[in-house]
């Protein structure tokens, strides 16, 4: 059983065609909530981290928001340099590894 | 700053070399981590380091060795590889490695291993 689910896996969008990016996890023991953005071949790049439900945090066209069962990412009138896979990353209590999910591929097309 | 390095960007090797990857940074971050990222994948933890001790392995085999020689420098050495080792290696650090579940990690660009 998957503890970290994204959807959808993939995601096309016309330029300026806001939309939403879904991460659910277990419920019991999350410690942090962790949004990357990865780019072909690239190392992921650290976009948010959430600890508690009803957080968000924003950085430029993205928002990040978390409930107590899953977490989104809003990304208002995307650009074509948005296109990336986003990954969702949980830590459970305990000394336990980061647990990622499978992303979420975007194509922002002009 | 929040940049981790790592070097070099490409390795070809064949399955009787010995070779080493580089990873450096330079946040005062006193816990680091090596992942291993396969095409279309999310990235798989191999090991982790905590104040220059290894905490973690999960369970990676023996052909690679890990190496902490202080706290900015993480090495993974890497001896009779097989074909299907050929991946993104992905180096990481965190803050301070006492409170890792609550710790972001921050990413390096990773070196792509190729396997012949």
């Amino acid at each position: 059983e998957d503890q970290v689910t994204q959807s959808p896996e993939a995601l096309r969008l016309q330029e300026g065609e806001s939309s939403s990016l879904n991460c659910s996890y277990t419920v019991s023991g999350l410690r942090g909530l962790f949004w990357y953005r990865q780019d072909p071949g690239k190392g992921p790049e650290f976009l948010f981290t959430l600890y508690s439900a009803g957080e968000e945090k924003e950085k430029e066209r993205l928002k990040a928001t978390l409930t107590k069962k899953e977490s989104f990412l809003h990304i208002t009138a995307p650009k074509p340099e948005d296109s990336a896979t986003y990954l969702c990353a949980v830590r459970y209590s305990g000394n336990t590894p980061l647990v990622f999910g499978k992303g979420t591929r975007l194509s922002v097309i002009a | 700053d929040t940049e981790v390095t790592q070097t070099p960007k490409h390795l070809v090797m064949g399955m009787t070399n010995k070779k080493s990857l580089k990873c450096e940074q330079h946040m005062g971050h006193r816990a680091m981590y090596w992942y291993k990222q396969k095409a279309k994948k999310p990235p798989e933890l191999m090991f982790v380091y905590s104040y220059e001790k290894l905490s973690i392995n999960e369970s990676v085999p023996s052909r690679f060795s890990p190496e902490c020689p202080n706290s900015s420098l993480l090495n993974l050495h890497l001896h009779a590889l097989q074909p299907e080792d050929s991946a993104l290696y992905l180096c990481a650090s965190s803050q301070s490695g006492r409170r890792l579940s609550e710790e972001t990690q921050y990413f390096g660009p990773g070196t792509r291993l190729l396997v012949l």
